[in-house]
């Protein structure tokens, strides 16, 4: 059975801090890994990894995955208010289904 | 504006009363989901559809049902015989049949129905 495992579940930062969201997964046939923000309702599409040690990167965050190790990190640096939310790792793998893992909630504080 | 919607927002149900969420997207995507999250969960699908007509079930179907007539819509009904349908529902669409998802990361969301049981 596919399994994606998030860490921390949660975590507390102030305004100007550098946090590094953790994703580790366990599938048959990895096809990718993605990354999405969900704010209040619907998840937004934020990064998509397909090759290890290949950076992503869109203002503030970068993300990047080791398909040895098998886990992706989110790096969100000089964080705002406004990263607040729930982050969800999904990976794609065999059947093309995507398998999510259970977020992580950061709350960012001024 | 192209997107999905998802109706009702917010619902409240008695024990043993089915409810249908509707779920309608006006991208011509090919396949659409289901999904259910608990709180402090991730998402866990409970049925997909590549085509009209046909569906799958995911991890979580028991207790719900869907029909695919159209390619625009893909309603869930939560039965009865779901024993703890408190949750919020998600539901999803991508260009191609399943792969595109992957492939690209396209997988667009609606905003979501928060179904109550009292």
């Amino acid at each position: 059975e596919d399994k994606v495992v998030q860490s921390p579940l949660s975590l507390v930062v102030h305004e100007g801090d550098t946090v590094t969201l953790n994703c580790s997964y366990e599938v048959t046939n990895f096809r990718s890994l993605l990354w999405y923000k969900q704010e209040k309702k619907a998840p937004t599409f934020l990064f998509m990894l397909t090759s290890s040690g290949i950076e992503k990167k869109s203002g503030r965050l970068s993300s990047i995955l080791d398909k040895k190790e098998l886990f992706s990190i989110l790096n969100i640096t000089a964080t705002q208010t406004g990263d607040s939310a729930v982050y969800l790792c999904a990976v794609g793998a065999s059947g093309n289904m995507l398998t999510f893992g259970g977020g992580t909630r950061l709350m960012v504080k001024p | 504006d192209g997107g999905i919607t998802q109706s009702p927002k917010y619902l409240f149900r008695k024990e043993g009363q089915n409810v249908t969420l509707s779920c309608e997207q006006n991208l011509n995507h090919d396949a659409m989901y289901w999904y259910r999250q608990d709180p402090g969960q991730g998402l866990r699908l409970i049925y997909y559809s590549q085509i009209v007509n046909d569906f799958q079930k995911g991890d979580i179907a028991e207790g719900y049902s869907v029909s695919r007539e159209k390619k625009e819509s893909f309603p869930l009904t939560v039965t009865s015989a779901q024993k703890n349908p408190t949750a919020f529902y998600l539901c999803a669409s991508s260009i191609d049949r399943g792969r595109a998802q992957v492939r690209t990361g396209e997988l667009f969301f609606g905003e979501g129905s928060r179904l109550t049981v009292l």
